[in-house]
């Protein structure tokens, strides 16, 4: 079975730690993503990367960076955590072209206290 | 950024009843038009990818269709179970505005309850 991993499920941690968050896929898929979801705005995207050492901004980049060393792995990483940055966080991946659904991870519930 | 609208947000049916719900989107620079279910504590599954204007898909019980021209897509569910309670999200794929690859914008999806 297929599948997008995401390293922790639940997460709590203080304000101004650096937060990495981990997400594995086993697909050898060309692109993945990070978004986050919050209650009356949807997923949106925070960063996509299209093969590895390349990425892109999404629609809200700013608190966070992203880096993709191995076309596996695609971490987030949260520079100085902020409490308006807790959040339900989604990996996902997809291969490339237009015709592919993207297979999502479980995510991770981010907690900033 | 791009505007994807659902409706309704919200619906409650009965086991049994069929319904369907919209999913309205930028009529130009169409690439591509997802619908994926999102039940409680697991991950987002995609159902249908859709490319061309006139499309219609299907898995089971549920259906979609897809009209670019007008920018709006249907989503149906014949004769709901319980199971079928989600949260059911449309995504639409467009050029990137900033001149990068492209991406899928999300509607804030309809959540489903359908009661036994």
């Amino acid at each position: 079975d297929v599948k997008v991993t995401q390293s922790s499920r639940y997460l709590v941690k203080r304000t101004g730690e650096k937060v990495f968050l981990e997400c594995v896929q086993d697909m050898d898929h060309e692109n993945m993503f990070w978004y986050r979801q919050d209650p009356g705005l949807g997923l949106r995207l925070i960063y996509f990367s299209y093969d590895v050492k390349m990425k892109e901004k999404g629609d809200i980049p700013e608190g966070y960076s992203v880096s993709r060393e191995k076309k596996e792995r695609f971490s987030l990483i949260l520079e100085s955590a902020s409490t308006n940055q807790t959040s339900m966080y989604l990996c996902a991946s997809c291969p490339a072209g237009l015709r592919a659904g993207y297979t999502f991870g479980s995510g991770t519930r981010l907690t900033v206290v | 950024i791009l505007n994807v609208e659902q409706s309704p947000q919200s619906l409650h049916v009965q086991e049994g009843d069929s319904t369907n719900f919209t999913c309205s989107f930028p009529s130009s620079n169409f690439y591509a038009l997802h619908w994926y279910r999102w039940e409680t504590a697991k991950s987002p599954e995609a159902l249908f990818v859709m490319t061309l204007n006139g499309d219609e898909k299907k898995k089971g019980r549920i259906s979609a269709t897809l009209n670019t021209k007008e920018g709006y897509s249907y989503l149906y569910i014949k004769g709901s179970q319980p199971e079928d309670s989600a949260t059911y999200l449309c995504a639409f794929m467009g050029p990137s505005a900033q001149g990068g690859s492209e991406k899928l914008v999300f509607g804030k999806g309809t959540k489903l309850t359908v009661n036994p």
